[in-house]
């Protein structure tokens, strides 16, 4: 099976403007979640979506949203960026398989955010 | 809320052995997940625990006390390779995020 896939890998914006970054899950994981990685805070949980519903969601503002389509794949979109908005920016697939004691989460390569 | 924590770094010679430790403080437990991140990659899944005692990889084993709230990941036999940053990470009751530690980088040094 193909792994998760963060598009693009690298992105590079001024302050104001907005980004959309997207993650497709691995083939049959129905759930999606997106994380900040950042030296100072480690990852951050951002929210995560089950079947189109987002069913968690972290500390962060309004301006970090997020959808997922049909198929699982996934955006998260962020408006009016600040230079704190630089990261990494990690989305996670799972399976979610009730006969599993645990079902792990499958880390893409990530999309690293640059604000100038 | 969770509070998790774990050293910032820790260095070992190659061959030796190295002791990870998580402290946890959460709202509630279904399991604690240990995540290895080589510099400039994604984290990639070692360990699960949610009963106490040691689970064992090869020559990797984490273990888990819930009633103490600590976890730790034990790495034998270390290698040049094992030179990475290991997460710790929570799953509260009926969550499905997982709330990760700050992480610590290990060094392997020859």
């Amino acid at each position: 099976k193909a792994g998760v896939t963060q598009t693009p890998r690298y992105l590079i914006k001024t302050r104001g403007q907005q980004v959309t970054l997207s993650c497709s899950p691995i083939s049959g994981h129905r759930s999606v979640s997106w994380y900040q990685q950042t030296p100072g805070q480690g990852l951050q949980f951002l929210f995560e979506y089950f079947s189109e519903t987002q069913r968690n969601k972290g500390n962060f503002p309004g301006r970090f949203s997020g959808r997922q389509f049909s198929n699982s794949r996934s955006e998260m979109n962020v408006s009016t960026l600040e230079l704190g908005d630089s990261a990494l920016y990690l989305c996670a697939s799972q399976a979610l398989d009730r006969d599993r004691i645990y079902n792990e989460q499958f880390f893409g390569p990530g999309t690293r955010l640059t604000v100038l | 809320g969770q509070n998790i924590d774990q050293p910032t770094e820790m260095t070992a010679t190659e061959g030796a052995i190295v002791q990870i430790n998580c402290t946890y403080q959460t709202s509630g437990f279904n399991g604690l997940f240990w995540y290895q991140q080589h510099a400039g990659e994604a984290p990639t899944f070692l360990s699960y625990n949610v009963l106490d005692g040691l689970e064992e990889k090869g020559r990797f084993s984490s273990f888990l006390s819930r009633s103490k709230g600590y976890s730790y990941l034990l790495l034998k036999e270390l290698q040049m390779k094992d030179s990475a940053s290991y997460l710790c990470a929570v799953r509260p009751y009926n969550d499905y995020k997982l709330s990760f530690g700050a992480g610590t980088t290990v060094t392997v040094r020859a």
